[in-house]
């Protein structure tokens, strides 16, 4: 199964900025999913990454606060934009349907 | 919308007892799937089941899957410290929902 490394790890940001959030694959996959885990809570998924066309999200998130770019088969980006103290979460990336997730970025907003 | 609801929210229990967790879904699942995560670190997938009635084992892990394909139970024989962690089920189809969990704490 495919392997991710996703970066960084965790980060404690400013309300207001932005992070972005990288996700590496070892091999080729044609959808990335994006998930937000907020504090003691299940993963709920934000948009889904196809190379070469626009992410598709879910109700309740934009294009606005969470671009995303999908440069190639292995490489996708997820922005928070405009933080807040709610958007302190666990973000998540996944391939191959649920088989790999990555380790998950904790970002707390202060 | 589908909801999967999972129980107990919390089980804390002694090392070497058995347990069972449960998840209902408000609709037939297309393909149920039951996950483990530890602090710290992405969800790691234990099984996938399709077929009503099902029964899959993994080491000390027994997954069941219900006849009408809406509920299934994660059965863990002499728990075990490394057994601690968030267990979700989800449902997987064009994309996954996840029930909100799990949480195992095994006393040592």
């Amino acid at each position: 199964s495919a392997v991710i490394s996703q970066k960084p790890s965790r980060d404690i940001c400013q309300r207001g900025t932005s992070l972005t959030i990288q996700c590496q694959v070892d091999s080729q996959v044609t959808m990335m999913f994006w998930y937000r885990q907020q504090p003691g809570q299940s993963l709920t998924l934000i948009a889904t990454a196809n190379q070469g066309s626009e992410a598709t999200y879910e109700s309740g998130f934009v294009i606005d606060k969470f671009p995303i770019s999908r440069p190639n088969l292995t490489f996708s980006t997820l922005t928070v934009s405009n933080l807040s103290p709610e958007d302190s979460s666990i973000y998540l990336c996944s391939v191959g349907g649920g088989y790999t997730f990555g380790s998950g970025t904790r970002l707390t907003v202060v | 919308t589908q909801l999967l609801e999972q129980s107990p929210q919390f089980l804390s229990i002694q090392e070497g007892e058995n347990l069972t967790v449960y998840c209902n879904s408000s609709s037939v699942f297309s393909s149920l799937q039951w996950y483990r995560q530890e602090p710290g670190e992405g969800p790691v997938l234990l099984v996938t089941v399709v077929t009503g009635g099902e029964v899959k084992k993994l080491k000390r892990l027994t997954f069941q899957f219900g006849d009408a394909r809406k509920d299934s139970s994660l059965h863990i024989t002499a728990a075990q410290p490394g057994d601690t962690g968030l267990y979700l089920c989800a449902d997987r189809d064009d994309k996954i929902i996840f029930g909100k969990g799990t949480r195992l704490h095994i006393l040592p």
